[in-house]
């Protein structure tokens, strides 16, 4: 089983600010990497793959970057619509595994 | 417009049975692997387990291994989760969600569904 280490877990900002988020793996992967962002409430949304590929429609200010053991999540201007809890993804091996999760709230 | 509506969540006893289903549209069903994704309630996402677009493979979380029996029908564009031998760690609400062809080599999802809530408690 592959281990992720997500961090912060809670994460103050403001609105214009630039946030990051970590993802550790507890061996390497490559750039088999997931991005999500979930809402209160509703299903996850799909961010970014392959490390650093922005999905289809997801804003400019997100960012992906890392590879191997260490992976990162920009935000570059925290907008209102963006609180929101964060997860990265492994899928490089069985079983797939999510990190704990980041919740970006309003500072 | 892709659209994944699961049902059969509710209340069931410690031991219990429950079988979830995953209508799928807008999409061809057949050809994409699908997965179910859990989440308890405050916690994080816990992949639960994956089929291939034809049901010939399937995976299981070691959690649920010899416990759940994931299958689909390509005829009806439905995704199942047969859920035997319940506990209270079950309790999540699930998500079908369809593999994302571009995460090649393993499974990262791009369409998600709105989630059944499964509540094993006496």
């Amino acid at each position: 089983v592959i281990w992720m280490t997500q961090s912060p877990s809670l994460l103050s900002a403001s609105t214009g600010d630039r946030v990051t988020i970590s993802c550790r793996m507890s061996q390497g992967i490559s750039s088999y990497l997931a991005w999500y962002q979930q809402k209160p409430g509703k299903a996850p949304e799909l961010l970014i793959y392959a490390a650093s590929t922005l999905q289809s429609g997801v804003p400019s200010r997100f960012s992906g970057s890392g590879s191997g053991t260490d992976f990162t999540l920009t935000i570059s201007c925290l907008q209102s619509e963006d609180f929101a809890t964060y997860y990265c993804q492994q899928y490089y091996s069985f079983p797939w595994t999510f990190g704990q999760g980041t919740k970006v709230e309003i500072k | 417009e892709v659209q994944l509506l699961e049902s059969g969540g509710g209340l069931v006893q410690p031991g219990g049975s429950l079988r979830l289903s995953c209508a799928a549209s807008g999409f061809t069903f057949s050809s994409y692997a699908m997965s179910w994704v859990r989440q308890a309630p405050g916690k994080g996402l816990e992949w639960v387990s994956a089929i291939s677009g034809s049901g010939g493979s399937t995976y299981y979380a070691d959690s649920v291994k010899g416990r759940f029996t994931i299958s689909r029908d390509n005829s009806k564009n439905t995704l199942y989760l047969q859920m035997n031998s319940l506990r209270a760690e079950d309790t999540a609400v699930y998500y079908c969600a369809k593999v994302y062809p571009h995460c090649s080599g393993g499974s990262c999802w791009d369409y998600w569904g709105q989630g059944t809530l499964v509540t094993v408690s006496s």
